[in-house]
């Protein structure tokens, strides 16, 4: 089974600028998260989607930070403007939403520096 | 906010040596998972052991968990080199009836020299 893919893997932007992540979920995961992780830190939850809802986005600065799932398969986020502060790995991570099923997948992240 | 706080931050060891990771967390729990991030790659999913469980085994690892002191123990044994990478306990609180969220840890860098 195909793993969790993100895009690009690497990104350098300065700031102010936009960027865009891709991710591409495990097939038939109903669930997916992106998670923020800065350097030396465990990853922080921005948002979860159950299918094309969103579930719970209350650590996503929405000032800056958006995120959807149109199709409840492929997500992308986005920051616009960005901050140096942004500087982190960002992970998507998927889930099959059953009941039971605790596992949470990731994929390789996106690398950001904010310059 | 991370909920986990593992200890020690860093661990360096000899290959064939054991290495122990604990993790404290702050509120209550439904589970609690132990995830393996090699450098520059995603986080993998090592073991899950549920609130009324107290001790699990999977191949050489071993997870204790204690709810009265709000921590839990990863113990590999028979440390490989290729153990190493940074380890992150994560937990799903006892109110998240759905959503089944994880709050990670700050992690342990667990470098086994061959």
């Amino acid at each position: 089974e195909a793993g969790v893919a993100q895009s690009p893997r690497y990104k350098i932007i300065e700031k102010r600028q936009s960027v865009a992540f891709w991710c591409n979920p495990i097939s038939g995961h109903a669930t997916l998260y992106w998670y923020q992780q800065i350097l030396g830190q465990g990853p922080k939850l921005l948002i979860q989607f159950q299918n094309n809802g969103v579930v719970d986005d209350s650590q996503l600065p929405k000032d800056r930070f958006s995120a959807e799932r149109l199709k409840g398969v492929d997500s992308t986020l986005k920051i616009q403007p960005a901050k140096l502060e942004d500087s982190a790995v960002y992970l998507c991570a998927s889930r099959t939403g059953g009941s039971g099923q605790e596992t949470q997948y990731f994929g390789p992240g996106t690398r950001l520096l904010v310059l | 906010s991370q909920q986990g706080e593992e200890d020690p931050q860093a661990l360096s060891i000899q290959e064939g040596e054991n290495a122990t990771m604990n993790c404290s967390y702050k509120t209550s729990i439904n589970n609690l998972q132990w995830y393996r991030q090699n450098s520059g790659r995603g986080l993998v999913h090592l073991i899950l052991i549920r609130s009324n469980e107290r001790e699990k085994h999977s191949g050489r690892l071993r997870v204790t968990l204690d709810t009265s002191k709000k921590s839990s123990s990863l113990l590999i044994t028979a440390s490989r080199a290729a153990d190493t990478a940074s380890y992150f306990c994560a937990t799903r609180s006892a109110g998240d009836t759905g959503r089944r969220a994880l709050t990670f840890g700050s992690g342990t860098r667990l470098q086994v020299q061959p």
